[in-house]
């Protein structure tokens, strides 16, 4: 069975640095997209960016662009997101998505991890 | 770019359908035949249920269907039941990367 199996929560403080993973199981790494979403307590869903573990293609939203690195290494089919100063503003659930892209690159993201929750707080 | 447009709830009873609208512009929800809408029960992550505007991926209810016009999205669900209650988001791709709507919580009364 495909999934994506997120690392577990964490707690940082202000200024701190933080890297979370996505591990994509059961799935050829090169044939698909992760995107990450961010979810704030309480609110909706943000799109943050994309990578294609391919070719390291990566694409960021304009609202976290410079906020936020996206990477992946193939080695292990594992995505990252992280960041190098947590805000407070951070504070939020993070979900890695697949976009598959076999045999077309498809337009939407199919299967979600189930989350990262990521606290920041002094 | 900002979030597109979504009514903050919506309510029906069981049996009736209810339609949720989604609200863009010509570059994003206008501009491509690529708008998806996902599902989230509390505590749950998103759920896939339409794609490409119109279409369903396997294991999803016959029940949910999509539309567009212009720069407005929609999702229609029928023959509402118990188990729709829940949140759902529009998504557009919007060129170099995708944008959600605000999210729209349905109640089934």
């Amino acid at each position: 069975e495909v999934q994506l199996v997120q690392s577990g929560a964490e707690v940082r403080q202000p200024g701190e640095s933080l890297k979370i993973s996505c591990k994509v199981s059961d799935y050829s790494f090169g044939d698909l997209w992760i995107g990450w979403v961010r979810q704030m307590p309480g609110k909706g869903l943000e799109w943050m960016g994309i990578i294609y573990p391919g070719d390291s293609d990566t694409r960021y939203s304009p609202s976290f662009q410079g906020r936020v690195t996206i990477s992946a290494d193939r080695s292990i089919s594992t995505a990252y997101l992280q960041w190098n100063s947590l805000k407070a503003s951070d504070t939020a659930i993070y979900y890695c998505a697949r976009r598959p892209d076999n045999p077309v690159p498809a337009i939407y993201f199919d299967l979600w991890g189930r989350g990262t929750l990521v606290t920041v707080s002094s | 770019q900002s979030a597109l447009t979504q009514p903050a709830s919506v309510s029906g009873s069981p049996g009736q359908s209810i339609t949720i609208s989604c609200t863009g512009t010509s570059s994003d929800v206008g501009g491509y035949y690529y708008v998806s809408w996902y599902q989230q029960h509390p505590g749950q992550a998103p759920k896939l249920i339409i794609f490409d505007i119109i279409k369903r991926p396997s294991g999803v209810s016959s029940r949910f269907s999509g539309s567009k016009s212009d720069n407005t999205a929609s999702l229609t669900i029928s023959g509402l039941q118990a188990e729709d209650e829940a949140d759902y988001y529009c998504c557009s791709y919007a060129g170099s990367w995708w944008v959600f709507g605000g999210g729209t919580k349905l109640t089934v009364l």
